[in-house]
């Protein structure tokens, strides 16, 4: 069966210092591969997704990025973190299905608290 | 601005109630996706309802989309403490040419025992 795993859990980050977030999925090929933030009581802001190794779609302008280095690996990064990044970060993956991926489920993984100090 | 949109924000009912949530979206769409989040957890999928779908169950869930009103409905029967959780609507709009999904905010329900 298909598993996402993303750490750490929890992080307590200083303002200006780096980010790295991991996400890796076992269990399926070529995923379609998703990272979103969420702020306390609100929705999903997608960030960014991937469709492939090297494939990467930015959604929203600002100081994080995101890399697949590998088919099952999608890591969230930032060079100099802001207050304004605190937040719930989450990973997801879908399959392809025939369309490209969109008209898949999605599953998640369990999210990395973020705090800005 | 969001894609989809849940009301009631904040719904809160007594066990074995039903609870009805709704979703209302702006552009045409392929299919609606309704999520389920615990508090602190990651997203899980209920269902998903293509656009020539008008409605789908899944045990003590049923969901319908009215795409002539861009609105859906998720109806949990009887509901259970167990149900307390935030529940979203996820979009995939046409012609994009986007693979991902847009997320409402969310309706938090509370099932009282």
């Amino acid at each position: 069966s298909q598993t996402i795993h993303q750490w750490p859990a929890t992080l307590v980050q200083p303002v200006g210092s780096p980010l790295s977030l991991e996400c890796t999925v076992e269990g399926t090929s070529n995923p379609n591969l998703y990272w979103y933030r969420q702020a306390a009581g609100r929705g999903l802001q997608l960030l960014f997704y991937s469709v492939g190794i090297g494939q990467i779609s930015s959604e929203v302008p600002q100081n994080l990025s995101a890399s697949r280095p590998q088919d099952r690996q999608f890591i969230l990064s930032s060079k100099k973190l802001l207050l304004s990044d605190s937040g719930f970060y989450l990973c997801a993956w879908s399959g392809k299905g025939g369309t490209g991926g969109s008209n898949q489920p999605q599953h998640f993984g369990d999210g990395t608290r973020l705090s800005i100090l | 601005s969001q894609q989809g949109e849940e009301d009631p924000q904040a719904l809160s009912i007594q066990e074995g109630e039903n609870a009805t949530m709704n979703c209302s979206y702006k552009t045409s769409i392929n299919n609606l996706q309704w999520y389920r989040q615990n508090s602190g957890r990651g997203l899980v999928h209920l269902i998903l309802i293509r656009s020539n779908e008008r409605e789908k169950h899944s045990g003590r869930l049923r969901v319908t989309l009215d795409t002539s009103k861009k609105s859906s409905s998720l109806l949990i029967t009887a509901s259970r403490a167990a149900d307390t959780a935030s529940y979203f609507c996820a979009t995939d709009p046409m012609d994009t040419g986007r693979r991902a999904l847009t997320f409402g905010s969310g309706t938090r329900l509370q099932v009282q025992p």
